[in-house]
């Protein structure tokens, strides 16, 4: 059974500082992975999708790599702005067709960016 | 806009009752999945369906029912409500399983059972 794992918590920068959210997995045999913003009392916004065929993707500010056989991802976020400030869940997605290949969460990691 | 509709927002039931929370989407998506967070904690996937008429249970299905009539809508049934479904409810759905597909999240539904 997938696990992902996000470390840490909860993150709090000051204001302009580059930084690095981490995401384990523990099945390499992932589908994609997907980044999502998820701002207090709201829903899910995808980030980034990175397939398990690429290693990473770029947004703006925001670039996420994957390594499957290392079992990580990494959401890089530069020069952060206190708008950044949110909870940001990485999801694998299985490779087997059980389930719909499903998503599996992290808990994610709370990010506080402080002016 | 395109997207996931889910209603209603927000929810109080009381022990022993019944509900069913909305989802529609009108991006003509097959795939369609109701999960719930619990505070701090990832989201769980409660039912799934591959396409109308097809439906099939997640990781934690008990107390709950689901039903997929047409591409658009995939409702979730509460029946008996108990403390422990206290969460947040998240209905998502994808164009398809392949690799180069995501979900698409609705805003969610804040549920307290009391």
């Amino acid at each position: 059974k997938q696990e992902v794992t996000q470390i840490p918590a909860a993150l709090s920068v000051p204001e302009g500082e580059n930084l690095v959210l981490n995401c384990s997995f523990t099945d390499s045999a992932i589908y994609n992975l997907q980044w999502f913003r998820q701002d207090p009392g709201k829903g899910l916004t995808s980030l980034l999708l990175i397939q398990s065929s690429q290693r990473e993707q770029t947004s703006g500010r925001l670039n996420a790599s994957l390594d499957k056989s290392s079992g990580r991802s990494t959401l890089y976020i530069a020069a952060s702005q206190p708008g950044d400030s949110a909870t940001y869940l990485c999801a694998s997605r299985g490779a087997d067709s059980g389930s719909a290949r499903q998503l599996t969460f992290g808990s994610g990691t709370q990010l506080t960016v402080l002016p | 806009n395109a997207g996931v509709t889910q209603t209603p927002k927000f929810r109080i039931l009381k022990i022993g009752q019944s509900m069913t929370l909305q989802c529609t989407q009108d991006m003509n998506h097959n795939y369609m999945y109701w999960y719930r967070q619990d505070p701090g904690m990832g989201l769980k996937l409660i039912y799934y369906s591959v396409g109308a008429g097809i439906t099939d249970k997640g990781e934690v299905p008990n107390g709950y029912n689901v039903s997929r009539s047409t591409t658009e809508d995939f409702p979730l049934r509460l029946e008996l409500a108990a403390p422990s479904q206290t969460s947040v409810y998240f209905c998502a759905s994808s164009w398809s399983a392949g690799q180069g597909y995501g979900y698409t999240f609705g805003s969610g539904t804040r549920l307290t059972v009391v």
